[in-house]
């Protein structure tokens, strides 16, 4: 069974600050995604990684991924209040082909305070 | 180009009644997949429907079934409720096999489902 963690859950900080969310999971595989979610609104599609060593950026977001280490990371800038969200990874389940099923970890709810 | 759109946006029903979610793809998408998601928590996938067929399927009782017309839009059913499948609902549509680097699943807005 395929098992997707964040940490942290949740995560206060304050504008202009760096910090970084990790997403580990437990089976080899070929891609992982990072969404935005915000309150009671759909999930938003930051990036995807799909091979071991890949950065992706954008703003004052950037994710990597690890395929080793079956981590993923998302690197967040000089924080500013508009990136309050939650943001969750999702990794393809390796046994669905062409399916391509996703499993998302709990999410990492983020505040940036002023 | 229209998104994902799922109907309707709230829903309040009673445990033991059943209730029906509706989902559009996005034009040119072939693939309905159908997430649960439980406040606090991530999307669970509940299946996937692809050529009017139920293709993949996860941990969810038979009480969760669905279906796919030959226009690509899918339903969601759900019977005898519980106070437990309230939740938010979301529809995500992809073209089935698609390679390359992009999103291949667009998600839509969700419909916010609440069991008394």
């Amino acid at each position: 069974e395929l098992k997707v963690e964040q940490n942290p859950l949740f995560l206060s900080m304050q504008e202009g600050k760096n910090y970084t969310i990790y997403c580990n999971y437990s089976t080899t595989s070929d891609r992982l995604y990072w969404y935005r979610q915000d309150p009671g609104k759909s999930l938003e599609s930051l990036f995807v990684l799909l091979s071991n060593g890949a950065v992706k950026q954008e703003g004052r977001l950037m994710a990597s991924l690890d395929t080793k280490a079956r981590l993923s990371t998302l690197h967040i800038t000089a924080a500013v209040h508009d990136l309050s969200a939650t943001y969750f990874c999702a990794v393809v389940l390796p046994s669905s082909g062409s399916a391509r099923q996703l499993t998302f970890g709990s999410g990492t709810q983020l505040t940036v305070l002023p | 180009d229209a998104g994902v759109t799922q109907s309707p946006t709230h829903l309040i029903k009673t445990r033991g009644q059943q209730v029906t979610l509706r989902c559009s793809p996005k034009s040119g998408h072939d693939t309905v997949s159908w997430y649960q998601q439980a406040l606090g928590q991530g999307p669970q996938f509940i299946f996937q429907y692809y050529e009017e067929e139920e293709r993949q399927r996860g941990n969810f009782p038979d009480r969760f079934s669905g279906h796919q017309f030959p226009n690509y839009s899918s339903e969601l059913n759900v019977n005898a409720l519980l106070l437990g499948d309230s939740a938010l609902y979301l529809c995500a549509s992809s073209l089935l096999g698609q390679a390359g680097t992009g999103n291949e699943q667009y998600f839509g807005p969700g419909t916010r489902l609440t069991v008394t």
